[in-house]
């Protein structure tokens, strides 16, 4: 199957620094990304759809001053999250669908990072 | 309201045993579906999905799921779980243009 990488697979930050998450597709072109977060109760939330070459799409309730996304080509999208604190810390996921023909393509995901603000 | 539900947060079953992991889905909206499971330190990786045509669908590593319209189910099924079974597993509805997560369901196959 498709492959789909991150990185930093584990990050601590001090509190008000930034951190830059990449999510790359290795081996297909991504027209759409979707960003995740994972809270300790397992679930995951979507926090952003992403399109190459337009701006991200932010569910209900998420900061798009805060999570930064940017998808700058088809193999590559970064999550910036910007002045990080404490509760901020937290598994950061990302999925990449092959194609246009949603749902009709399956998500392939990403390992995700820990990111861990002190 | 919740797209997909996933009513236990456990699951134990021995070895050999079949296993049967739940999930819910509510009325409205298109009832497209997937199961993906997530082992530790891996990517969540896709079981199988339905989005139209026979309703028993047929997965990865044995797994299958049956569309149940009247019962808006699609329970996740194994007829013979193995220890690397172990994981956990999302039940996952694609509707108005977005991928919702049920909870999760923690497997747990004992030997």
């Amino acid at each position: 199957g498709a492959v789909v990488s991150q990185h930093p697979s584990r990050v601590i930050c001090k509190s008000g620094t930034s951190v830059k998450i990449e999510c790359r597709s290795l081996d297909f072109q991504a027209t759409t990304m979707f960003w995740y977060r994972q809270f300790p109760k397992k679930s995951l939330m979507l926090m952003a759809t992403s399109n190459e070459g337009s701006k991200a799409t932010y569910e209900q309730g998420v900061e798009k001053d805060k999570f930064l996304i940017n998808h700058a080509s088809l193999t590559l999208s970064t999550l910036t999250v910007t002045s990080a604190h404490p509760e901020d810390s937290s598994f950061y996921i990302c999925s990449a669908i092959h194609g246009l023909s949603l749902p009709y393509n399956e998500q392939f995901f990403g390992p995700g990072t820990r990111l861990t603000v002190l | 309201a919740q797209s997909v539900a996933q009513p236990e947060d456990q699951v134990n079953v021995a070895e050999g045993n079949p296993l049967t992991v739940k999930c819910t889905y509510s009325v409205s909206g298109n009832p497209y579906l997937f199961w993906y499971v997530q082992y530790p330190n891996r990517g969540l990786q896709f079981l199988l999905k339905y989005i139209t045509g026979d309703n028993l669908v047929k997965g990865s590593y044995g797994f299958e799921a049956e569309f149940n319209k009247s019962q808006t189910s699609f329970h996740l099924k194994k007829p013979s779980a193995l220890v690397s079974d172990s994981a956990l597993y999302f039940c996952v509805r694609y509707n108005f243009n977005k991928f919702y997560f049920g909870s999760g369901t923690k497997l747990n196959v004992k030997p």
